[in-house]
């Protein structure tokens, strides 16, 4: 069974800043896809990034970007420029890779609170 | 096209009482998953379905839990004979084929149970 870890339940950052969001994984699986995911208070869920392990470049949206360490089984999400509505709760999520249809096992998640 | 429908967003039920939570995939998805995210915690995976078929109900409780998804109309998950744990926030997500395929999540309905 795979497990997702993150060890910071809460984080702030002021505006304008960067923050790093850690999150660590254990598996046995070789191909396998890393998400994450971002609650507002609004309590949807939106995918903010994913990365496919295959791939060694790390993916990056606008101000998101992971460091994808594969070796160490580590994912974390660094968010540049900071902004109010990033304020949120983040979950990192691992699927495995075998196109089964598989769900998403989402790690406890890091509240965090962007201050202006 | 809209997004992933869920109704009811809140819902209330007393102890013993049952609960149904309905799911709309998004227009041309027919893989439909349920999350539960109880207080303070992640999305914890309970059920996939297609059209018609449970394909892994892996983290479905064995009682009182139970999943379907007609051939027409939503997904439903049944709650019987509730209880106080089974409050909690239930989020439905469906994706266009299996595999690695981005999920997209409902609003989630949020179960409280009195």
């Amino acid at each position: 069974a795979q497990t997702v870890t993150q060890s910071q339940p809460e984080m702030s950052v002021q505006e304008a800043e960067t923050v790093t969001l850690s999150c660590t994984y254990d598996t046995s699986e070789n191909n396998y896809y890393l998400f994450w995911y971002k609650q507002p208070p609004s309590r949807q869920m939106i995918l903010v990034i994913r990365q496919e392990a295959y791939k060694q470049q790390n993916a990056t949206e606008n101000r998101f970007s992971v460091n994808f360490q594969k070796a160490a089984k580590s994912f974390s999400l660094k968010i540049s420029d900071s902004q109010l509505g990033d304020t949120a709760m983040y979950f990192c999520a691992f699927m495995k890779g075998n196109n089964a249809g598989n769900m998403l096992t989402f790690g406890g998640g890091t509240r965090l609170m962007v201050k202006p | 096209n809209a997004g992933v429908m869920q109704n009811p967003r809140h819902l209330v039920r007393r102890r013993g009482q049952e609960a149904r939570l309905r799911c709309s995939p998004m227009k041309g998805h027919s893989h439909v998953y349920w999350y539960r995210q109880l207080p303070e915690e992640g999305l914890k995976f309970m059920v996939y379905l297609q059209k018609e078929n449970i394909i892994d109900e892996s983290g479905m409780p064995k009682e009182r839990f139970s999943a379907e998804f007609p051939k027409e109309g939503p997904s439903i998950l049944r709650i019987q004979q509730v209880v106080r744990g089974d409050s909690a926030a239930y989020f439905c997500a469906s994706s266009v084929l299996a595999g690695a395929y981005e999920q997209y999540f409902g609003p989630g309905t949020r179960l409280t149970v009195t």
